[in-house]
């Protein structure tokens, strides 16, 4: 099955700054690639996703890109925000979904 | 539409016990997941469904039984419970097709054994 790795574990910046978390995926069919964003107690909620047929997308401050050929896709957030503070997860699908370990973000003020 | 709905919030069992978690969602979804969540683990994948009467296995199925009988609800059964279970239990349903969509997660259920 799909096997997703997340770096890094933990990532802390300053306000302003920008944060990037990475993920790689083995199965080559996978074809779609959501990052999800879970506050603490809370359920994780979408908040961008990527396509195979597309290598970047972006909406304002959160941009993902996708490299189909090395199989690793990239979160990028430019100045963060002390909400910004959360733990993300990659996570890639073909007939299922499997997630990454997940990153926490600290973002401090 | 409520979404993704799970109960219990919370439960407490002891070692052997029996006890099934709901999820029921009315969105139409043909796909249905279950999910745990344990401290640096991320979500891991238990069952699947991708319509009623098919169930599949995920990463980590040893102890759940699932069964899906409507295309709304996807229960998920612990037949004889382990500490080694305690975790947070998450729903997620998605619209199935040619092209793959996000999943829609329910609130969790955080279960201990003891």
């Amino acid at each position: 099955g799909e096997n997703v790795e997340q770096h890094p574990s933990t990532l802390s910046v300053q306000e302003g700054d920008s944060a990037v978390i990475k993920c790689t995926y083995s199965d080559s069919a996978s074809n779609y690639f959501p990052w999800y964003k879970q506050e603490l107690g809370k359920r994780p909620q979408l908040i961008i996703d990527i396509r195979s047929n597309v290598g970047e997308k972006k909406d304002q401050r959160i941009a993902v890109t996708l490299n189909k050929t090395a199989k690793h896709f990239s979160l990028h957030i430019t100045e963060t925000q002390p909400e910004d503070s959360a733990v993300y997860f990659c996570a890639a699908s073909y007939n299922d979904m499997r997630f990454g370990a997940g990153t926490r973000l600290t973002v401090k003020p | 539409n409520a979404g993704v709905t799970q109960t219990p919030k919370f439960q407490v069992l002891k070692t052997g016990q029996s006890m099934t978690l709901q999820c029921a969602q009315d969105m139409n979804h043909e796909y249905m997941s279950w999910y745990r969540q344990d401290p640096g683990m991320g979500l891991r994948l238990i069952h699947y469904s991708v319509g009623a009467g098919i169930t599949d296995q995920g990463e980590v199925p040893n102890g759940y039984n699932v069964s899906r009988s409507t295309t709304e609800d996807f229960p998920l059964r612990l037949l004889s419970a382990a500490p080694s279970q305690t975790s947070v239990y998450f729903c997620a349903s998605r619209t199935q097709g040619a092209v793959n969509s996000p999943l829609h997660f329910g609130n969790g259920t955080r279960l201990t054994v003891t």
